[in-house]
């Protein structure tokens, strides 16, 4: 069971802005930055956002994420097709052992 | 181009074991934790293990605790993970994975190998 909890699925059309969030006790602390992955059907997991607002190479900034207090959250404008996924919220514990969300799968109508 | 790519996997009895490998390229292997994360059919992902550049320090999930070992051979840019007591809850996909220290994420990570225990 995943100490980060996230929605089991959002939707929305083209064009249109959503957002994914990913909440946990283990949240609540500076040092715990969030990430948030990508996972295209088939295919493994993209780095997205890493230290809870900052894009990985190449993605577009369409992508941004932000965390305030237990919460965080993916935002994605401009919906595309191609962003129909499923999306996990991570980070790494005071182990330094990961930690992910139960993922969120994003269904572009 | 940086590049993780698994292999190993296949089809084992429960209690069985397997080693799986993760040859790394285009990166300094040396220098970087490595990790395996692994996802059940049609589930989510979940951390397996890392492993740190030197292999002086290792950490598991509870699940797996006691039946698998990380290992690595930086001479020959390739991670292990030996498992052994396989159960048919240790089927699924096995990703390798590099983790970025400052960041505190996988900014890497192999297409998998699959795991069926049956």
């Amino acid at each position: 069971q995943s100490v980060l909890t996230q929605p089991p699925s959002v939707s929305g059309t083209p064009g249109q802005r959503v957002t994914i969030t990913c909440s946990g006790g283990s949240l609540n602390t500076e040092r715990n930055t969030v990430n948030w992955y990508q996972q295209l059907p088939g295919k493994a997991p993209k780095l997205l956002i890493y230290r809870n607002d900052q894009r990985s190479s190449g993605v577009p900034a369409r992508f941004s994420g932000s965390k305030s207090g237990t919460s965080a959250s993916l935002a994605i404008s401009g919906l595309q097709s191609e962003d129909e996924a499923e999306y996990y919220c991570g980070l790494w514990d005071a182990s330094l052992n990961g930690v992910f969300g139960g993922g969120t799968k994003l269904t572009v109508l | 181009e940086v590049q993780l790519v698994e292999s190993g996997g296949g089809i084992v009895d429960p209690g069985g074991s397997l080693r799986l490998s993760c040859e790394a390229s285009g990166f300094t292997f040396s220098a970087w934790w490595m990790h395996w994360v692994r996802q059940a059919p049609g589930k989510g992902l979940m951390w397996v293990s890392r492993i740190n550049v030197d292999a002086t320090t290792t950490s598991y999930a509870d699940s797996v605790k006691g039946r698998f070992t990380v290992s690595r051979d930086n001479a020959k840019n390739t991670l292990f993970l030996q498992m052994h007591s396989l159960r048919a809850d240790d089927t699924g996909v096995y990703f390798c994975a590099r983790g970025r220290l400052n960041w505190g994420a996988f900014d890497i990570w192999g297409r998998g190998t699959r795991v069926t225990v049956s």
